[in-house]
């Protein structure tokens, strides 16, 4: 079965910083693009990041380019969002996604239960 | 940047109507449209893929179609629980998600 389980998120003053964390099991980690998508509270689904199984290539949302960096360690089946300069429009529930395969790997087909971030002073 | 555009934004049904979802995007997309179903306080689930494939586990009632710009998605008899937010997203170009249609009970 397929277990994504996010941590990290927290309470951040405006212009922190944050890591989030997902622990993948119930597949084959590093075969897949995994993704963050985040949700502000009583709004929409916002693509946050992807990247690579491999991880060498990624790519951001336009709201959070230059300020958050996405990453992933193989070996532990993780996968991080380190986010810095947090603004208020930044708090949201940030779900970990795992990608599909080949012409699948920006279908998001298994959800974590996101972490809540909330940035406020 | 490509926008993608959902109608309605809020519909209202009854249990055994058929209801359909129309997603546009701002540029040709090819087929590559997924769409999604939020309950409340729960993760999306993904219901199709490449417009009009179904989900592995996902009941026959939902399906897709379109190609291009222009995409539907259409539940042929509603259950309780359908009731609940759709949402598409494009990936021909990065990703993108449209803003939603809320499913609500008439």
């Amino acid at each position: 079965e397929v277990q994504l389980v996010e941590s990290g998120g927290g309470l951040v003053q405006p212009g922190g910083s944050l890591r989030l964390s997902c622990s993948a099991s119930g597949f084959t980690f590093s075969n897949y693009a995994m993704h963050w998508v985040r949700q502000a509270p009583g709004k929409g689904l916002e693509f946050v990041s992807a990247i690579t199984s491999s991880g060498g290539s990624s790519n951001y949302g336009d709201s959070v380019k230059g300020r958050f960096i996405i990453s992933r360690d193989n070996s532990k089946n993780t996968l991080f969002l380190q986010m810095s300069s947090l603004r208020p429009e930044d708090t949201a529930v940030y779900y970990c996604v795992k990608g599909g395969i080949e012409d699948r790997r920006m279908v998001m087909d298994y959800w974590g239960q996101g972490t809540l971030v909330t940035v406020s002073s | 940047d490509i926008q993608m555009t959902q109608s309605p934004s809020t519909l209202s049904a009854s249990i055994g109507d058929r209801v359909t979802i129309t997603c546009r995007a701002s540029q040709n997309i090819n087929s590559w449209l997924a769409w999604y179903q939020q309950e409340p306080g729960k993760a999306p689930k993904l219901l199709i893929y490449k417009a009009s494939s179904l989900e592995s586990g996902v009941p026959s009632r939902f399906s897709g179609s379109g190609s291009g710009t222009e995409f539907t998605l259409t539940i042929s008899s509603l259950q309780p629980d359908d009731f609940a937010t759709y949402y598409c997203q494009q990936y021909n170009n990065y990703c993108t998600f449209g803003q939603g249609t809320k499913l609500e009970i008439k």
